[in-house]
């Protein structure tokens, strides 16, 4: 089993639709979770961080984890078009020595 | 504030030669993380420095090596270049160990593009 999956395809939603993105990790102890924007040919830029169970919301990012299930998602409210990127999960264990592992990311195409 | 900033931007190698890529963390930051991003594979953990040693290793073969510099600015050598080794390299800087508030946020650089030929 991966350390973090992202298994869902390329996702396409209307401008102003909510975009889900899921993603499952394999390290109960995980402590930190993170969600990074990668645009086309740039560099992961943070946008949510998560650490405990419940929700989070910053703006019109939600993100949710669920540690029992090993499960962290993403919600995008009223996508935009410049919300097209990949999104990439981010797991830490404090006894995986402080190493983040990601998944493969999930690409998200907001159409006008 | 300056971000995190690698150099070069661009490498073209042959195989079999070496290429050593740059890296200068965030000013306050003293671990210094390297990940290697190829086409469809993700971002691969490589590399972990804190105080100039090495804290970790990503399951990659001995000829990735690194170093940190006293001033936590690091390298990344990759010797013995194979074709596969063609990817964005991304250093990223955060505060120091777990535990720490923030220890675990990192921010990425722009990334060094290797190309082997």
């Amino acid at each position: 089993q991966k350390e973090v999956e992202q298994n869902s395809g390329p996702l396409s939603v209307p401008e102003g639709a909510i975009a889900s993105l899921n993603c499952t990790y394999s390290d109960r102890v995980s402590q930190s979770f993170f969600w990074y924007r990668q645009y086309s040919g740039k560099s992961p830029e943070l946008i949510m961080s998560i650490y405990s169970n419940g929700d989070k919301e910053d703006g019109r990012f939600t993100a949710q984890l669920n540690k029992a299930s090993q499960y962290v998602s993403l919600l995008i409210r009223d996508s935009q078009p410049s919300d097209s990127a990949t999104y990439l999960c981010a797991v830490n264990s404090y006894y995986g020595n402080n190493r983040l592992a990601f998944g493969k990311g999930n690409q998200v195409v907001v159409i006008p | 504030e300056a971000g995190v900033t690698q150099s070069p931007t661009h490498l073209i190698k042959t195989r079999g030669q070496q290429a050593t890529l740059r890296c200068s963390p965030i000013s306050g930051h003293t671990s210094v993380y390297w990940y290697q991003q190829a086409l469809g594979l993700g971002l691969q953990f490589l590399l972990w420095y804190d105080e100039g040693e090495e804290r970790n290793r990503g399951n990659f073969p001995p000829r990735f090596s690194g170093r940190q510099f006293p001033n936590y600015s690091s390298e990344l050598n990759v010797n013995a270049l194979e074709l596969e080794d063609s990817a964005l390299y991304l250093c990223a800087s955060s505060l120091g160990l777990a535990g720490v508030s923030g220890a675990n946020v990192l921010t990425f650089g722009a990334g060094s593009r290797l190309t082997v030929l």
